[in-house]
């Protein structure tokens, strides 16, 4: 089945520095969206991203849709102790229900 | 509801024993889905509604997992005789439509602990 490899599985920064994190399939997706979830809470969207190529910010979040529609980046910048939590890309699949398949996840921990 | 709302927020259970785990979608949305969420995983996902019927089951686990719907609104996650492999969060999602524009709306999820 369509699976989505995300990296790095965790990570520690201080703040105010910038973090890259990415998704990457062996299958095409039609929609990526990436998701941050907070503790005891579900996931909250944070940018969607619907063509190949596109760049979209919402914020300081900035993502891609990887031109080869298997891959897709996100970057935060100027990081604050706020943005701790576990960020999900998911990419919708391109047939049956189309259903998202959701990544295992980046784990923040930003240090004051 | 102005959110996806699930019930109970938390489950313990002893082993052997039936749970349900209710989901209210937001009002008007027609796609439902129930995803799982083992300790320190990502998103599995288990079941998808369109209206009351479930065209996708693939992701339910085993036989001792069924979920329904009515009313195109409230659906019920039941799980049968539970075992400790069965412990995790249960997250439910929906959305307008199945390829809606801008991904579902999660709930905040059933923390179920079999014991």
């Amino acid at each position: 089945g369509q699976q989505l490899n995300q990296s790095p599985q965790s990570m520690f920064i201080q703040e105010g520095e910038d973090v890259s994190m990415n998704c990457t399939s062996s299958s095409i997706f039609n929609t990526w969206l990436w998701y941050k979830q907070d503790p005891g809470e579900g996931p909250v969207l944070l940018i969607a991203l619907y063509k190949a190529g596109e760049l979209t910010s919402n914020g300081r979040l900035t993502a891609q849709f990887g031109i080869t529609r298997k891959d897709s980046f996100l970057n935060i910048s100027a990081s604050i102790p706020s943005d701790v939590g576990i960020y999900f890309c998911a990419g919708q699949s391109t047939s049956g229900t189309y259903k998202y398949i959701f990544g295992t996840g980046t784990r923040l921990k930003v240090l004051a | 509801g102005a959110g996806v709302s699930q019930s109970p927020s938390n489950k313990v259970t002893e082993k052997g024993k039936d749970v349900e785990l209710r989901c209210d979608p937001i009002s008007g949305h027609t796609a439902l889905y129930w995803y799982r969420q083992r300790l320190g995983q990502g998103l599995e996902f288990l079941i998808y509604f369109q209206g009351n019927s479930a065209p996708d089951k693939s992701g339910l686990p085993s036989d001792r997992f069924s979920a329904e719907r009515t009313g195109e609104s409230v659906s019920t996650l039941t799980i049968q005789r539970t075992q400790q492999e069965d412990s995790a969060v249960y997250l439910c999602a929906s959305s307008l439509d199945r390829g809606q524009v801008g991904g579902y709306t999660f709930g905040s999820g059933t923390r179920l602990t079999v014991v």
